[in-house]
């Protein structure tokens, strides 16, 4: 069966901190996203990569496709970064499987 | 910014009634997906649809379920007869283009209670 695992299942932190949120899935995949889910329940969609790093603002992700393992980070974290975290995974010729979200506090 | 919009935001109803959940795509996307996440649990995936005919399901999508594009701008997914585990966050998502390296947009989500 298909799966991805997120670590840690929470995590909190102080504003500021360099924040580091892990993926691993179980066979090969076609694209991995990286989401966020508001407090209200919303979900905007951060990243999509197949290989590499992209980055966008404070947020960096990568993945590695040989260890299967992906990687979200966020540098000089904020209390409005507070949200749950969705890894989300294409595997070859499925539809997404997603992980069980990383919930993230961000303290003042 | 274009946004997919979902309506309402929050329906109850008895179990064993028809509830349809209602969703506004962006209006150049092709593809549309409805995803289902029980309260405090994952999000999972229910159907894609494209051209007007569902293009994958998962096993959660039985009979009870269906889905229309009745117009030009609106996709619904259709609950016959609610059970009480049907109680869930309901998203629709849409994208450009189907597979894999598109970017799908979400709608804020319908919160479905089933009493």
């Amino acid at each position: 069966k298909n799966e991805v695992e997120q670590s840690p299942q929470n995590l909190t932190a102080q504003e500021g901190e360099f924040i580091t949120i892990n993926c691993s899935y179980s066979v090969g995949i076609s694209a991995l996203h990286w989401l966020q889910q508001h407090p209200g329940g919303g979900i905007v969609s951060l990243f999509m990569l197949s290989s590499g790093k992209k980055k966008h603002g404070r947020l960096i992700a990568t993945i590695n496709i040989q260890e299967k393992h992906s990687s979200l980070h966020i540098t000089a974290s904020h209390p409005r970064d507070s949200a749950v975290y969705i890894c989300a995974v294409e595997f070859y010729g499925q539809n997404f499987v997603f992980g069980p979200g990383t919930r993230l506090s961000v303290l003042p | 910014e274009p946004e997919v919009t979902q309506t309402p935001s929050h329906q109850v109803t008895q179990m064993g009634q028809e509830v349809i959940l209602r969703c506004v795509p962006i209006s150049n996307h092709l593809y549309f997906y409805w995803y289902r996440q029980i309260l405090g649990q994952k999000v999972e995936f229910l159907v894609s649809f494209y051209n007007n005919e569902i293009s994958e399901k998962s096993e959660i999508f039985d009979d009870q379920f269906s889905v229309e594009r009745p117009d030009g701008s609106n996709f619904t997914l259709k609950i016959r007869s609610t059970k009480l585990e049907d109680s869930a966050m309901y998203f629709c998502a849409s994208s450009e283009i189907g597979g894999s390296y598109n970017e799908q947009f979400f709608g804020p989500g319908t919160r479905l209670t089933v009493l």
